[in-house]
């Protein structure tokens, strides 16, 4: 069975710094993986994902991610962050093939200061 | 755009109430799953459906059934609603075929 680990909670950061979001990942198996936007009140957005191909993934609001194999993580980078961007992040895998269970983790809440 | 609609925003029941949460989706798309979100423990897989009457247990799915009579619907029961299952309900689903989950706003449940 996969898992996702978010180790952490909560990210204050200051505006117009960078910011990097952990997640770490286990399966046995090949994964695709995602990361997903809650603002609140509000259902879960695509931020980007992670299918094949090339590691480095470039996703909507100038976020991007790195799909490392050897590390199994696919952290969450922004280079310069914006009042609009706190929210909660979640980051997800689904296993190749099979019936596609989808598992999140607990999610980073990302609290940008002015 | 890929649409799910959940049919309630908001609901307040009382305990040992049946409870229905019902979820659209117009895009044909094959899996559909229910999780429910709170705060710290991120979002728990209750039920997913991978085809029409086929359902798989999530990862808490006790207190919960769920139906799946047509493709672009999937349901979510409360046979007799406890106030421990106070929570925001969310719906997906998900395409194989372009690899992309998409969610539902929510339903927040209140259980008194």
């Amino acid at each position: 069975a996969q898992s996702v680990t978010q180790l952490d909670s909560q990210v204050p950061v200051f505006e117009e710094a960078p910011v990097e979001l952990r997640c770490n990942y286990s399966s046995s198996v090949s994964v695709y993986l995602f990361w997903y936007v809650q603002y609140p009140n509000q259902g879960l957005q695509l931020l980007l994902k992670y299918l094949s191909g090339s590691t480095l993934v470039k996703g909507i609001n100038g976020f991007e991610a790195e799909f490392n194999k050897s590390q199994t993580s696919f952290h969450l980078r922004k280079p310069s962050v914006h009042i609009s961007d706190t929210a909660e992040y979640f980051c997800a895998v689904i296993l190749y093939g099979g019936y596609q269970k989808v598992t999140f983790g607990t999610g980073t809440k990302l609290q940008v200061i002015p | 755009d890929v649409k799910v609609t959940q049919s309630s925003r908001y609901l307040v029941k009382r305990t040992g109430e049946k409870v229905f949460l019902e979820c659209v989706q117009d895009m044909d798309h094959e899996n559909m799953f229910w999780y429910r979100q709170d705060p710290g423990l991120g979002l728990r897989l209750i039920y997913f459906s991978y085809d029409v009457k086929m359902k798989e247990k999530g990862d808490i799915p006790e207190g919960y059934s769920v139906s799946r009579e047509k493709k672009e619907r999937f349901s979510l029961i409360l046979e007799s609603a406890s106030t421990n299952q106070t929570s925001m309900y969310l719906c997906a689903s998900h395409s194989r075929t372009i690899n992309t989950i998409y969610f539902g706003e929510g339903s927040w449940l209140t259980v008194v």
